[in-house]
């Protein structure tokens, strides 16, 4: 079953720490990726997407095929990084449009 | 930008009453979804559809219906709302293309309180 697991439900950081933001996902064939991400008060939008490779906001994600796991991680949390950050995965099928989310992790970033 | 609304931000109904939520987005996605947000339960998929008048069930599909008359314009329909559809609900569109990713533009979302 496809299934995408983020095992902490809150994370508590202090400014300038690192991060690390944990993901795992259970799908026989290739996956596509993406790391979503909720401001207070704000809708749910797009952070970064494996495939593309690319750093937004200072946040990277690396897709560990052996593992399973596509962790989020920056080196320096800011404040404005406080937020609801859901990981998700789309299977690569015909049409390939129903995407799995995990249940999320609260990031709190202390002064 | 692509544009996802959602008719209502908040909503408080009865228990048995007929609950009707709107979504409308912009960019001529052919699909549309309807999501549950709960505490410690993330995103779940209600219903999903990718054409016109098209639909599939997603995860939690039980007591709700959804209609898809136009392309840009997506329902969701409690038909006899209950207390524990109480929840945060998300409309999402997305393009399917060679190289969209699949990327989902979400609405602001509708909190619904049934009593």
């Amino acid at each position: 079953a496809q299934r995408v697991t983020q095992p902490e439900k809150l994370l508590s950081v202090f400014k300038g720490a690192p991060v690390e933001l944990k993901c795992n996902y259970s799908y026989s064939g290739s996956p596509e990726l993406f790391w979503y991400v909720q401001y207070s008060r704000q809708r749910l939008q797009l952070l970064l997407r494996h495939i593309s490779r690319e750093s937004i906001k200072g946040f990277t994600a690396d897709l560990n095929k052996g593992e399973t796991s596509f962790h989020l991680k920056k080196p320096f949390a800011q404040e404005e990084d406080s937020a609801m950050y859901y990981c998700a995965l789309t299977p690569r099928t015909t049409g390939g449009f129903k995407t799995i989310f995990g249940a999320g992790t609260r990031l709190f970033v202390k002064a | 930008d692509v544009k996802v609304t959602q008719s209502s931000r908040y909503l408080v109904k009865r228990t048995g009453e007929k609950v009707f939520l709107e979504c409308v987005q912009d960019m001529d996605h052919e699909n549309m979804f309807w999501y549950r947000q709960d505490p410690g339960l993330g995103l779940r998929l209600i219903y999903f559809s990718y054409d016109v008048k098209m639909k599939e069930k997603g995860d939690i599909p039980e007591g709700y219906s959804v209609s898809r008359e136009k392309k840009e314009r997506f329902s969701l329909i409690l038909e006899s709302a209950s207390t524990n559809q109480t929840s945060m609900y998300l409309c999402a569109s997305s393009l399917t293309t060679a190289i969209s990713y699949n990327e989902q533009f979400f609405g602001p979302g509708t909190r619904l309180t049934v009593l």
